[in-house]
């Protein structure tokens, strides 16, 4: 059974670096084809796509946010980390973890539940 | 960046059908997915690789991709059924994969 579960500050100040962690289960970041992306939804507002590594460890980010994203896991303990720097309170948010595996077809196919992250001073 | 343009809103009544578009250049060449978003709840995937549903998934919900369209049909629609709905795809011009706007389902 796959389960992902985001972890984080609800609230941030603006300037502020926010990191947010990725707990799963129920497959490893070492096979082939595995993936775990972020992604966040501002209230009322539309899914974006934020980052993604994969199981060789390679990197892929937002081209409008690569500059304050860092991705990074830690197979051993089943996480996946994001930081994002300089938070201004248009990055207030719902952040999402999200599966993805890299065969064939790329789709998210299991998601957490989401963690509202709030930038304010 | 690959753009993917979904209607903001449809309306349909109960039992109708409902069709949601993901517009995007050459969509039909590429894998679309579609994901069903609660209010208060993380996406689910309804439809994956344009017409293909997981496990769990009424076949009331299907998909189709051609030319410049994707499409996400929901036949005999219920109330349950309203939510947003989200086109994604991985473009492999880029290497990176995209959303589309969203799309309200509103059942009448």
């Amino acid at each position: 059974q796959v389960t992902l579960r985001e972890s984080g500050p609800a609230l941030v100040k603006p300037t502020q670096t926010l990191t947010l962690t990725c707990s799963f289960s129920g497959f490893s970041l070492s096979t082939e084809g595995m993936c775990v992306s972020w992604i966040r939804q501002p209230p009322g507002k539309a899914l974006e796509w934020l980052a993604l590594i994969d199981w060789d460890d390679d990197k892929y980010y937002s081209t409008s946010l690569k500059t304050r994203l860092t991705i990074s896991k830690d197979t051993s303990k089943n996480q996946v980390v994001l930081t994002m720097t300089n938070m201004d309170p248009v990055d207030t948010a719902t952040y999402f973890c999200a599966r993805m595996v890299r065969l064939g077809t790329y789709r998210f196919d299991y998601w957490g539940q989401g963690t509202l992250v709030t930038v304010s001073s | 960046s690959y753009d993917l343009t979904q209607p903001p809103s449809v309306s349909v009544a109960p039992g109708q059908t409902a069709r949601i578009t993901c517009a995007g250049n050459n969509i039909g060449t590429k894998n679309v997915h579609w994901y069903q978003q609660k209010p208060g709840l993380a996406p689910v995937m309804v439809v994956y690789d344009d017409s293909d549903r997981p496990s769990g998934i009424p076949e009331r919900f299907s998909g189709s991709n051609s030319g410049n369209t994707a499409t996400l049909t929901i036949t005999s629609v219920e109330a349950g059924d309203e939510a947003d709905y989200y086109c994604q795809l991985w473009d492999t011009t880029s290497d990176l994969p995209f959303f589309g706007g969203g799309t309200k389902l509103t059942v009448l």
